[in-house]
């Protein structure tokens, strides 16, 4: 089965330091793949996008992720984390067959100073 | 331009009321989405317009009703909810149909139903 997995339901990192998070699909298509953040009580923000092409991807607000196939893979980066990417990040995952897309089941970044 | 407006933000009802969620875009794309969010979760699909016609409706109750009069409109009405149903109700919109469609989401109506 198709299936989206974020490992991490919670991560703590200290204000300044780097951050990964992690995503790994389930997919026999090359898939489409996205980062999302949700700020408390918010929508979601489009975070960074891959489709095809270079495998690693720059976003807003200082994030990349990198697309491994081999390891099914598109984690998100940031080499600084500030206070206030405090939030929930959800990877996203499409393919075209049988047009599905999912959710992962979110990871939740809390920042101490 | 990527906003995605919804009306109202925060919205109280009775069990047997009927209220209806709006959603608005105006970035042209053709393809608007209704999502169920509850706390600590993803957002579960409720439904997708394409062309303004539903082209998804992944079993979701009958109480809650969608509608999309024009390509930037997307309405969500309520009838005869039940408390389990409050949660936060997202809109999105894409140019296409996903999932090449990258959704842009509004910022939600919270619902409480009392």
């Amino acid at each position: 089965a198709q299936s989206v997995t974020q490992p991490d339901i919670h991560i703590t990192v200290s204000e300044g330091a780097s951050l990964e998070l992690r995503c790994n699909y389930s997919y026999g298509a090359t898939p489409y793949l996205f980062w999302y953040v949700q700020s408390p009580g918010q929508g979601l923000q489009l975070l960074l996008k891959y489709f095809s092409g270079d495998t690693l991807v720059q976003g807003i607000k200082g994030f990349e992720a990198e697309f491994k196939r081999s390891q099914s893979s598109f984690n998100l980066r940031k080499p600084s984390v500030h206070w206030s990417d405090a939030a929930e990040y959800f990877c996203a995952v499409g393919a075209d067959t049988g047009n599905q897309f999912y959710f992962g089941t979110g990871t939740s970044l809390t920042v101490i100073p | 331009d990527t906003e995605v407006t919804q009306t109202p933000k925060h919205l109280v009802m009775g069990m047997t009321n009927k209220k209806s969620l709006k959603c608005e875009q105006h970035m042209g794309h053709r393809a608007m989405y209704w999502y169920k969010q509850k706390a600590k979760k993803p957002p579960e699909l409720m439904f997708v317009y394409s062309y303004e016609k539903l082209s998804i409706n992944e079993s979701v109750p009958s109480r809650f009703s969608p509608e999309c009069p024009n390509s930037s409109l997307l309405n969500l009405h309520l009838h005869a909810l039940q408390p389990e149903d409050s949660a936060l109700y997202l809109c999105a919109s894409s140019q296409e149909r996903q999932p090449r469609g990258t959704q842009y989401f509004g910022p939600g109506t919270r619902l409480l139903v009392l």
